[in-house]
């Protein structure tokens, strides 16, 4: 079984344009997680969704922020206008969403530099 | 405003040693926890949950949960340099994960 992926790794970006990653979850996961994360701060929720429904948002998400999960299978996560700071790590997790225990497993993010 | 807390470290022990890592948590409708490690410009990886009170073992590691008390804790046996990492707490309950800042932890050979 192949872990989360995310594309790209790395993306450096002018403010005010438009980014978007992927994720690919364990296959077979439900379950698929957006997190962000700057230097010496645990991860931060963002969104997820079961299968392909998106269930619940960080209320500090701005609406610059929008998710998709189209087919419950993979992810992008789109960010409008970018801002400096928005510079942080991306990452993105699954787990199985059943069974009653929802260990997540993490992919190895994606970077984000706005100059 | 649902709350982990851990002491950022870091936290240096002497290879060999028992590492102790702790996390307090606020909201007591939390059901499940979660230990990941962090190396330095990696993701974090899941190396123990818990779900119940009292200690679990998984090789050099145990956690310890008490729900009483809001506290679940990380041992780490027999620690050795490449256990250097930060250790992140995880807290779930009706809200999705809810992470500490993390603790350095520093294993000295």
């Amino acid at each position: 079984d192949t872990g989360v992926s995310q594309d790209p790794r790395h993306k450096i970006t002018k403010r005010g344009q438009n980014v978007t990653f992927r994720c690919d979850p364990i296959s077979e996961h439900n379950r698929l997680y957006w997190y962000r994360q700057t230097l010496g701060q645990g991860p931060e929720f963002l969104t997820y969704f079961q299968n392909e429904a998106q269930l619940e948002k960080s209320r500090l998400l701005s609406d610059r922020f929008s998710a998709e999960r189209p087919k419950g299978s993979f992810s992008t996560l789109e960010i409008q206008r970018t801002e400096q700071g928005d510079s942080a790590m991306y990452l993105c997790a699954s787990s199985p969403g059943t069974g009653g225990y929802n260990e997540q497993f993490f992919g190895p993010g994606t970077r984000l530099t706005v100059l | 405003q649902k709350e982990v807390e851990q002491n950022s470290g870091p936290l240096s022990v002497p290879e060999g040693a028992i590492a102790s890592l702790n996390c307090t948590y606020s909201d007591r409708g939390s059901q499940s926890f979660f230990w990941y490690r962090q190396y330095s410009g990696k993701s974090p990886e899941l190396i123990m949950s818990i779900y119940s009170n009292g200690d679990k073992e998984d090789g050099r590691f145990t956690a310890q949960l008490n729900k009483a008390s809001q506290y679940v804790s990380l041992l780490i046996r027999d620690s050795q340099p490449s256990d250097s990492a930060t250790y992140l707490c995880a807290v779930e309950g009706n809200t999705p994960l809810v992470f500490g800042k993390g603790t350095r932890l520093s294993v000295i050979a």
